[in-house]
């Protein structure tokens, strides 16, 4: 069965400093996804990556970056010069590859969430 | 940009009785989701809907949790009798193709008193 964990459960910070949310999942596939969401105070999940279990380059977007290594099955998502709009719960998600109909990349695991709250 | 549009966006109902969740994916979508997160917990998958039918659900959705696209641009979610632990706010998905990401709607919280 698919697990993520998400260790961290709440992560305070002062403006500007780099924070860095740790994802650890569990898979048998060989093919799967890893997402990250933000879910601000209004409750909407915003999505921000996906990655595919072939694909461990890094990527960075702006002030994001993530970190995806197959070795220690993390992905780890960096936020650097933290602003007060990045206060959120973020979720690290896993979901096999598409199964009969493709619908099974949409069924996501999620990890149980990481509050962050950065300070002004 | 286009977005999933879930309608109401609280509702509150009393125990035992029937609710109907309401969605509007992405029109050009062509997979639909419900997931559901209980206050300060994770999301939760649900159930899954493609060419008309269910493709996947949870262990969650059982005989009480019902879907439906009626009409080719909403995609309902019914619960027959609610109970007190089906509060929770309840987001639909949707994605227009096998290898895109979902695309969620702002959620409807459900509360059940």
């Amino acid at each position: 069965a698919q697990k993520v964990t998400q260790a961290q459960t709440e992560i305070s910070v002062v403006e500007k400093e780099d924070v860095t949310l740790d994802c650890v999942y569990e898979t048998r596939d060989t093919t799967y996804y890893l997402f990250w969401y933000k879910q601000p105070p209004s409750g909407e999940l915003v999505f921000l990556i996906r990655r595919n279990s072939f694909d461990e380059q890094n990527e960075i977007s702006g002030r994001y970056s993530w970190n995806f290594q197959k070795s220690t099955s993390s992905f780890n998502f960096t936020i650097t010069a933290s602003q007060v709009v990045d206060s959120a719960v973020y979720f690290c998600a896993l979901s096999e590859a598409a199964g009969a109909g493709g619908t099974s990349y949409g069924k996501l695991t999620f990890g149980q969430g990481t509050i962050l709250t950065v300070h002004p | 940009e286009p977005e999933v549009t879930q309608t109401p966006s609280h509702q509150v109902t009393q125990m035992g009785q029937e609710v109907i969740l309401r969605c509007v994916p992405i029109s050009n979508h062509l997979y639909f989701y419900w997931y559901r997160q209980i206050l300060g917990q994770k999301v939760e998958f649900l159930v899954s809907f493609y060419n008309n039918e269910i493709s996947e659900k949870s262990e969650i959705f059982d005989d009480q949790f019902s879907v439906e696209r009626p009409d080719g641009s909403n995609f309902t979610l019914k619960i027959r009798s609610t109970k007190l632990e089906d509060s929770a706010m309840y987001f639909c998905a949707s994605k227009p193709g096998q290898f895109s990401p979902l695309h969620f709607g702002n959620g409807t919280r459900l509360t059940v008193t």
